[in-house]
Order: C-alpha cells, then structure tokens, then sequence
C-alpha cells in the first residue's frame, strides 16, 4: 500500500541552525516524491520534487533532499535556517495517485 | 485566472444538509485531485480525476461523498447527509503534466455545526 510517514510532527529552531525533517515513504510503483511548504495563510507550493536521475535534488529557497532508495527516504534539508521558514511542510509520493504526508510545523525562533 | 479556483471559500452548514464544493482547475491541466486537510492528519487523498479516464475513488471516506468532473474541467466534490466529522479544509489541485506538479487552490473551508 502506499504511504507516507513524516517523523516529526512539530520541530522549533532558532535561526541560523541547520534543517532537516524526515520523511519515509512505501510505494511499489514508479518513485515520484516531492516536498510542499504552507506559509500561514497562502496555499500549498512545490518547494523541489524527485523523479529520475540525481538522488540529491535542489529546490527553491535553498532547501535540498536526498531520495535514498535503500532506505525509502527522501529527507528534507537546509544548512540556515531563516525565520521566513516558518510553515508546514509535507512530503508526498507517487505516480499518478499522489499520497502525502501529516505534515511537520516548523517554527523558527528570531 | 492563472491558478486553481475553489469556491466557495468558507461553507458553515448544519448537520444532514448537503454541500456541493467546486474546482476550477487551471487550464490545460488533465490531471485534478481532492484533499482533504484536518488538524494533525496532513493531507488526506479523496479522488483523483486524469482525462477521460474513471477516477480513482479510493480515497472516499464514504458514500456520502461523490465527485464528478465535467467536460474535462470543473469538477465538484458532493458531501451529502453532512456530519460533524467532515468539518475540513478541501483542498482541489491541478496536475501540470509536463513537470509532474501540483497546484494548489486556497481550498474551501467547511464547518457543520
């Protein structure tokens, strides 16, 4: 069946610190996986997404994520944190159904 | 527009009455999904519409929920005979199917006293 587990339900850093927010995923079929982020108030927008070819992908806002087959993960990372961050984020997989994630809240101390 | 249109934007109902939620998908997209978003339980799948083809309904928490999309564009998501339980955001998104993304509408908030 397919699933998603995000480990961390609620993290808070201070700014400056270093990210990252576990994601965990079972799928038997093609592996598409992305990360989306909620900003309070505004809608769900693709922050990177992993299809094919380099397990390690970039997206916007200097975030990045490994896609670890071996594992079935595709963690979330940022070297600094800003406090812009602050939102909800949620990883997703899947070809044609897309499942996501409970979502993390991330809170970012000033 | 540009971008994915729900309306209506906040729906307060009484219990046992029925709502109709709409989509408006951005053009062009084939691909058009229903979430469901609850506190502490992320986003949860209700159907999925691709073309022409029979939606994937697995996600439906019941029969009192149906959806249909028409001319291959809007679609409307109906929860009949409403409960408690279906106080939610829904979400609709649309599928680029080029790059494989979602987008998102603001979604429609709904509330069953």
């Amino acid at each position: 069946a397919q699933s998603v587990s995000q480990h961390n339900h609620h993290v808070i850093l201070s700014e400056a610190a270093s990210l990252e927010l576990g994601c965990n995923y079972s799928y038997g079929g093609t592996v598409n996986l992305f990360w989306y982020v909620q900003y309070p108030g505004q809608h769900l927008q693709l922050l990177l997404k992993y299809f094919s070819g380099d397990p390690l992908v970039k997206g916007i806002k200097g975030f990045e994520a490994e896609f670890i087959k071996s594992k079935f993960s595709f963690n979330l990372r940022k070297p600094s944190v800003q406090w812009s961050d602050t939102a909800e984020y949620f990883c997703a997989v899947g070809d044609d159904k897309i499942i996501f994630g409970k979502g993390t809240r991330l809170h970012i101390l000033p | 527009g540009a971008g994915v249109s729900q309306s209506p934007s906040n729906k307060v109902t009484e219990k046992g009455k029925d709502v109709e939620l709409r989509c408006d998908p951005i053009s062009g997209h084939t691909a058009l999904y229903w979430y469901r978003q609850s506190l502490g339980q992320g986003l949860e799948f209700l159907i999925y519409f691709q073309g022409n083809s029979a939606p994937d309904k697995s996600g439906l928490p019941s029969d009192r929920f149906s959806a249909e999309r028409t001319g291959g564009s809007v679609s409307t998501l109906t929860i009949q005979r409403t409960q408690q339980e279906d106080s939610a955001v829904y979400l609709c998104a649309s599928r680029d199917g080029i790059t494989g993304e979602l987008f998102f509408g603001e979604g429609s908030r709904l509330t069953v006293l």
